[in-house]
């Protein structure tokens, strides 16, 4: 069974500062996305990755995939409030059934 | 513009009965879902359709039921056999891969509540 972990579950971080945030994965998948969710609203797709060593990039928001580790990784660089939500990873096990990571909860605070 | 309609925003159940939640797309998706979430938790897969007239069961699926009779339609029933629905359902449709990109969309949510 398709077991998808994230870490940290909670995050507070100070403005300007970096962090990653972390999603491992217990079995083979070349599909990774992470999305957004504010408080009480549907979840935002930020990134989707497709193949081992892919990296995308959106304003201060990092995302890579390693297949072999099973690990992919949200890099946060020089946080602003705005960054302040949940954030998901979702791991595809095939033929479109995915599966979400708890959810990290990221505050940046001023 | 393309995107997923869910209905009703907020819908309240009183015990015992069964309610149907809906879920239309007009991205012209072969995949549709329904998720689950529990105040700070995470999302957890009760019914998935990768085509018409085809769904499989995901993690929780007891106490639900679904149907694909339409390609953008994807309604779920939350019967009176799931002992407790209160949370928030999302609906979500995505392309098959290697059709255009297996982005998953969702839609805005049903806050479901039981009385």
């Amino acid at each position: 069974e398709l077991k998808v972990e994230q870490n940290p579950l909670f995050l507070s971080m100070q403005e300007g500062k970096n962090y990653t945030i972390y999603c491992n994965y217990s079995t083979t998948s070349d599909r990774l996305y992470w999305y957004r969710q504010d408080p009480g609203k549907s979840l935002e797709s930020l990134f989707v990755l497709l193949s081992n060593g892919a990296v995308k990039q959106e304003g201060r928001l990092m995302a890579s995939l390693d297949t072999k580790a099973r690990l992919s990784t949200l890099h946060i660089t020089a946080a602003v409030h705005d960054l302040s939500a949940t954030y998901f990873c979702a791991v595809d096990k095939g033929n479109n059934d995915m599966r979400f990571g708890a959810g990290t909860r990221l505050t940046v605070k001023p | 513009d393309g995107g997923i309609t869910q209905s009703p925003k907020y819908l309240f159940r009183k015990e015992g009965q069964n309610v149907t939640l809906s879920c239309e797309q007009n991205l012209n998706h072969d995949a549709m879902y329904w998720y689950r979430q529990d105040p700070g938790q995470g999302l957890r897969l009760i019914y998935y359709s990768q085509i018409v007239n085809d769904f499989q069961k995901g993690d929780i699926a007891e106490g639900y039921s679904v149907s694909r009779e339409k390609k953008e339609s994807f309604p779920l029933t939350v019967t009176s056999a799931q002992k407790n629905p209160t949370a928030f359902y999302l609906c979500a449709s995505s392309q098959i891969p290697g059709q255009g990109g297996p982005l998953m969309i969702f839609g805005p949510g049903t806050r479901l509540t039981v009385l």
